[in-house]
């Protein structure tokens, strides 16, 4: 089956240091969602990627997703305590089920 | 804002017993999803519903699980005989429109723990 993978599974920094995680499907994804989850939390949607090669910024968070359709990225500048959680990748399958990726945790020291 | 809300926050039961969670997904969204995720793991898609029956369902969702919308807010997930590896976190959501191509609303989940 449709296998989405992320890098790093854990990720330590600093606070003010940035971060970045990778995020790979096997199968073309018709569109990427990203979403966070905080300790104890509930995933919540950050934003969705349609095109191939598009790139959206919220404040300072930075998403991508790949020219094939089969990767994306979230790049975080200037980390705060406030950015701590798991992020995750998300898609539909062709298969018509919706994969989330398998996260990366970020903790960020002050 | 508008929220889903999920009962109970925590369930326990034991092995071989039925439990039913229950979700209210927000008034206007016309999809509704269930999700599980086994403590430090990824989210799982389970199922989705629309127009009043199933529209996906992953591997995970097999004759053990039923859902149900019996009236026009509740949302219910229903596990006939519950297993030990039953035991995760249920996420119900919904959306607004378009299964997948749209933001999901995620509620606070349900720990269901079976012994």
């Amino acid at each position: 089956g449709q296998q989405v993978m992320q890098i790093p599974q854990y990720q330590h920094v600093q606070e003010g240091e940035d971060f970045t995680t990778y995020c790979n499907s096997s199968t073309t994804l018709s569109n990427i969602q990203w979403y966070k989850q905080r300790p104890g939390g509930h995933p919540v949607f950050l934003i969705q990627l349609v095109k191939s090669g598009e790139v959206k910024k919220q404040k300072r968070l930075t998403f991508q997703f790949g020219e094939a359709k089969k990767n994306s990225s979230l790049h975080i500048t200037a980390t705060q305590t406030t950015d701590v959680g798991t992020y995750f990748c998300a898609g539909p399958s062709t298969g018509n089920q919706f994969y989330f990726g398998t996260g990366t945790s970020l903790t960020v020291i002050p | 804002e508008p929220e889903v809300t999920q009962t109970p926050s925590h369930q326990v039961t034991q092995m071989g017993q039925e439990v039913i969670l229950r979700c209210v997904p927000i008034s206007n969204h016309l999809y509704f999803y269930w999700y599980r995720q086994i403590l430090g793991q990824k989210v799982e898609f389970l199922v989705s519903f629309y127009n009043n029956e199933i529209s996906e369902k992953s591997e995970i969702f097999d004759d053990q699980f039923s859902v149900e919308r019996p009236d026009g807010s509740n949302f219910t997930l229903k596990i006939r005989s519950t297993k030990l590896e039953d035991s995760a976190m249920y996420f119900c959501a919904s959306s607004e429109w378009n299964r997948f191509s749209y933001e999901q609303y995620f509620g606070p989940g349900t720990r269901l723990t079976v012994t």
